[in-house]
C-alpha cells in the first residue's frame, strides 16, 4: 500500500537554529502534500497545503517565512522551521495523497521537534 | 467555529465490549467521511471511511454509521480488545477529495484487559 516516509522522526536543536523535516511518499506521486501541527493531547492542526512546483497555500496564522515548503519534486516536500523558538516545540507531520481527488491521504509518523 | 465536533474526549471499555465514538459536523457541503488511529509518537493511519450514499460501512471490527439528516455519524468498534488502545478521530472534507481534511478534537480510547 502506499506509504509515507517523514524524517526525522525526532530533533533536538538549539534556539535561533533552522531544522528541515522531509516528507516522502515512498510508491506513488503526491501532487499535493499536507504539513499539521499536533500538540500534546490536541487533534491535528493544517498548517499549510503544498503543491509540487508552486507556493504552498498557508493556513491563517502560520508565518510563511517561519515555517518554509519546498515541494520540489512529486515525491518529497520539506518544512524547515526557520530560526526555532521553544514554543517551536510540537509534533509535526506531513500527510499525502495520490493524483486522484479520492485517493485516500496517508501520514507520515511523525517528527517531534524540541527546540532547547 | 469547530466544524467537526467529536466526543467524547475519552472512554474506557472492558475488553470484549463495544466502543462507540461519536462526530457530528455542521458543513452540509461535506461528503467524505474517514476515522483515524493514532498510536502514542505515530502518524495517524486511515481506519475506515464513508460517503453520505450509504448509511452503514463494515471492515471487520469497524463500522461507521452515518446519518445524513442529522449530519452525524460514529465509529463502532466490536469486540474491543487492548491493542485497540489509542487515539481515535473523526474528520470530513468536501468536493469528493479525500484531501483537505477537517479533524475532530479526537477521542482517547483505553482497553482494559
Amino acid at each position: 500500500g502506499a506509504v509515507v516516509s517523514q524524517h526525522p522522526s525526532w530533533v533536538i536543536c538549539k534556539s535561533g537554529t533552522s531544522v528541515k523535516i522531509e516528507c516522502r511518499s515512498l510508491d506513488f506521486q503526491a501532487t499535493t502534500m499536507f504539513w499539521y501541527r499536533q500538540f500534546p493531547k490536541q487533534s491535528l492542526m493544517l498548517m499549510a497545503t503544498s503543491n509540487e512546483g508552486s507556493k504552498a497555500t498557508y493556513e491563517q496564522g502560520v508565518e510563511k517565512d517561519k515555517f518554509l515548503i519546498n515541494h520540489a519534486s512529486l515525491t518529497l516536500s520539506t518544512l524547515t522551521v526557520t530560526s526555532a523558538h521553544p514554543e517551536d516545540s510540537s509534533f509535526y507531520i506531513c500527510s499525502a495523497s495520490g493524483p486522484l481527488g479520492n485517493s485516500p491521504l496517508h501520514f507520515g509518523n511523525g517528527t517531534r521537534l524540541t527546540v532547547t | 467555529q469547530q466544524q467537526v465536533k467529536q466526543s467524547p474526549q475519552s472512554l474506557i471499555v472492558q475488553k470484549g465490549g463495544i466502543s462507540i465514538i461519536n462526530c457530528a459536523y455542521e458543513n452540509t457541503a461535506f461528503d467524505y467521511f474517514p476515522w483515524y488511529q493514532q498510536f502514542p509518537g505515530k502518524g495517524p493511519a486511515l481506519l475506515i471511511a464513508i460517503r453520505p450514499d450509504v448509511s452503514e460501512k463494515k471492515e471487520g471490527r469497524f463500522t461507521i454509521s452515518f446519518n445524513k439528516s442529522a449530519k452525524q455519524f460514529s465509529l463502532h468498534i466490536m469486540d474491543s480488545q487492548p491493542g485497540d488502545s489509542a487515539t481515535y478521530f473523526c474528520a470530513a472534507s468536501k468536493g469528493g477529495s479525500a484531501r483537505q481534511l477537517t479533524f475532530g478534537s479526537g477521542t482517547q480510547l483505553t482497553v482494559l484487559p
